[in-house]
């Protein structure tokens, strides 16, 4: 089946620019109507869905960090990308990859599966 | 601040059962909900209307109705205890949002 690995390093300095890999293992992540999404959790608190990238190759931003935020594909390697800039301390968190999926029918929805294990990015200088 | 609202904590005895509820607008579209461990990945529960991923055992259920998605556990285990977070979209459609979750202890 499709697993996730998340992959990239653990501290960034403020200002930066984080970037994180997602390498999608089990299947092709050309294949399929899926969003290839990112979602983070900062210590002790809930879930925030940063964004995603569709099969297709089209995008959506939280608008929250849509003005630092560029998921990207590469199909050759069979990942995504998360780049976020102009880090501050507020984007330490643990950030995990998921396969989203969305129908409209029989009713519409949407839910994440399979995740991974996700990644601890702390920003410090 | 989400979109959806969920209570921060909820309690059950073992064995009884359990209603997380997540408010938000429903009425044409499903919550998925998605249980956390302390220290792993979310894991998908409960999808659309009233689906089951394999391995998800069926003492979980959902159910929507207007403003309120639930997630019900029915005869509640202690391995049952942990964060749950429910997703939908967000007012606009073109987005998707994770409620504040809710911690279960089971007594």
């Amino acid at each position: 089946q499709v697993q996730l690995q998340e992959s990239g390093p653990g501290l960034v300095k403020p200002s930066q620019t984080l970037s994180l890999i997602c390498t999608v293992s089990g299947g092709s992540i050309s294949s399929g109507s899926y969003y290839w999404s990112w979602i983070r959790q900062p210590a002790g608190k809930g879930l925030e869905w940063i964004g995603r990238i569709h099969t297709s190759g089209s995008t959506n931003y939280n608008p929250s960090l849509e003005s630092r935020v560029t998921i990207s594909v590469d199909t050759s390697k069979n990942h995504f990308s998360l780049k976020l800039s102009s880090v501050t301390a507020a984007d330490t968190a643990v950030y995990y990859c998921a396969r989203g999926i969305r129908v409209v029918v029989p009713a519409a929805t949407n839910w994440f599966d399979p995740w991974g294990q996700g990644t601890q990015v702390t920003v410090s200088s | 601040s989400s979109e959806l609202t969920q209570d921060p904590a909820v309690s059950v005895a073992l064995g009884q059962t359990v209603r997380i509820t997540c408010q938000g607008d429903f009425r044409t579209y499903y919550a998925s909900w998605y249980q956390q461990k302390p220290g792993q990945a979310p894991v998908l529960v409960i999808y659309g209307k009233n689906n089951r991923p394999s391995g998800i055992p069926d003492r979980f259920s959902g159910s929507s109705s207007g403003n309120t998605a639930s997630l019900t556990i029915t005869g509640a285990q202690a391995e049952d205890e942990a964060d749950y977070y429910c997703n939908s979209r967000d007012s606009s459609g073109n987005q998707w949002v994770f409620g504040g979750g809710t911690k279960l202890t089971v007594l």
